[in-house]
């Protein structure tokens, strides 16, 4: 049973460019939410999807969007990169059966802006 | 937003040796977790918590959830070289949509 999957694993990017960020939830899991993690840091919450609709929000600009499918998969997409969006980014799936407590996280996609 | 506060920052410790580390927050929570990250690699839950004064325990970890709500420890006892890692504790928000993160502990065994 494969957990959640993020792609890509590392990623380079220049100032001002766009990039997606990629998200299959683990089986049964149906709540998408994404983290970003810079270095020495403990993950800061960006947002959470389910049904495909942008639930809860953090502190994070509107470069940062995201989007879910009806296959519970999920992209974040930012724009206008900055130096400073440099960091792990994590995505983390729940349960359908909100009885089980286990939000799972993904290994991340390391994106360096340079 | 919340702040969680870890202590302490890093340890050093020998083989054997048992580990104490805490977290506070300013704020109530109503759910705490904690979490080890390797390199690499995301976050794992190693232990959660669900009612003030709650002690649970997971092998050789033990994690309490403060009567006050805002704060919680994890004891590592025995310490052995793959509990080498960052440990996180995190709050779970009241909608359960969102954790807010300590600062960390990053954890080294001495062989």
């Amino acid at each position: 049973d494969a957990g959640v999957t993020q792609s890509p694993t590392h990623l380079i990017k220049t100032r001002g460019q766009q990039v997606t960020l990629r998200c299959s939830p683990k089986s049964g899991h149906d709540t998408v939410s994404w983290y970003q993690q810079a270095l020495g840091q403990g993950p800061q919450f960006i947002f959470q999807y389910y049904e495909e609709e942008e639930r809860q929000r953090g502190n994070f600009p509107d470069r940062f969007s995201g989007h879910q499918f009806p296959n519970y998969s999920s992209e974040l997409n930012v724009n206008a990169l900055l130096l400073g969006d440099s960091a792990l980014y994590l995505c983390a799936s729940r349960p359908q059966d909100r009885s089980r407590y286990g939000y799972t996280f993904g290994s991340g996609t390391r994106l360096t802006v340079v | 937003g919340q702040q969680l506060n870890q202590s302490p920052q890093s340890m050093f410790i020998q083989e054997g040796e048992d580990v104490s580390m805490n977290c506070t927050s300013s704020s109530i929570f109503n759910t705490w977790l904690w979490y080890k990250q390797e390199p690499g690699e995301g976050p794992v839950l190693l232990i959660a918590l669900y009612k003030a004064g709650e002690l649970t325990s997971n092998g050789r970890l033990t994690a309490q959830f403060g009567i006050t709500r805002k704060d919680s420890f994890l004891n590592i006892s025995a310490s052995i070289p793959s509990d080498v890692g960052i440990y996180f504790c995190a709050g779970l928000s009241n909608t359960g949509n969102q954790f807010y993160f300590g600062t960390g502990t990053s954890l080294t065994v001495i062989p």
